[in-house]
């Protein structure tokens, strides 16, 4: 089965520096990769997410990244904020034509000071 | 417009005994989730169903059943409660397809075990 590393866990930044969070998987059959968002006590809220098919994709401050290749995507918050503190999911799935079997890394906190 | 809804929100249980997590969704979504969510651990799938009358397991299916019991309803029974299923348990949904369709989360269910 799929296997999702992410690093670092934890992430400090300053208000302002950008963050970044990498992900590794194991299946190369795996063609779709969000990115989940989760504030203290929350449910996780899909933030971004790219296709087997793009390079990279961008959402105002908020990027990823996809070296299909390596088999590894990473996540980049530029100019950040207070309110981006959460811990953060990467996931990777492969579509069966019939559901899609998401595997996730394990977190990141982000936690980005004044 | 609701999303996905679960009840309980929160659950105290006895070791051995039973209850039955439920979700419904209104997005008309075919396809339906539950994962747990421990510390460090990131959230692991359970149970899936693909569509209406089918389930299948996920990651970690023992000590847990489900029931699809109709598009919109899908739910989680643990039989003979055990310590080791505290945990948050989150309900998702997505669109069905050949083109991966992003989940989305219900507001969990905070259930513990003594």
């Amino acid at each position: 089965g799929e296997n999702v590393e992410q690093h670092p866990s934890t992430l400090s930044v300053q208000e302002g520096d950008s963050a970044v969070i990498k992900c590794t998987y194991s299946d190369s059959a795996s063609n779709y990769f969000p990115w989940y968002k989760q504030e203290l006590g929350k449910r996780p809220q899909l933030i971004i997410d790219i296709r087997s098919n793009v390079g990279e994709k961008k959402d105002q401050r908020i990027a990823v990244t996809l070296n299909k290749t390596a088999k590894h995507f990473s996540l980049h918050i530029t100019e950040t904020q207070p309110e981006d503190s959460a811990v953060y999911f990467c996931a990777a799935t492969e579509n069966t034509g019939t559901a899609s079997k998401l595997t996730f890394g394990t977190g990141t906190r982000l936690q980005v000071t004044l | 417009n609701a999303g996905v809804t679960q009840t309980p929100k929160f659950q105290v249980l006895k070791t051995g005994q039973s209850m039955t997590l439920q979700c419904a969704q209104d997005m008309n979504h075919n396809s339906m989730y539950w994962y747990r969510q421990d510390p460090g651990m990131g959230l692991r799938l359970i149970y899936y169903s693909a569509s209406e009358g089918t389930t299948d397991k996920g990651e970690v299916p023992n000590g847990y059943n489900v029931s699809r019991l109709n598009k919109r309803e899908f739910s989680l029974r643990l039989e003979s409660a055990a310590p080791s299923q505290t945990s948050v348990y989150f309900c998702a949904s997505s669109g069905q397809g050949f083109n991966n369709q992003p989940q989305h989360f219900g507001d969990g269910t905070r259930l513990s075990i003594l």
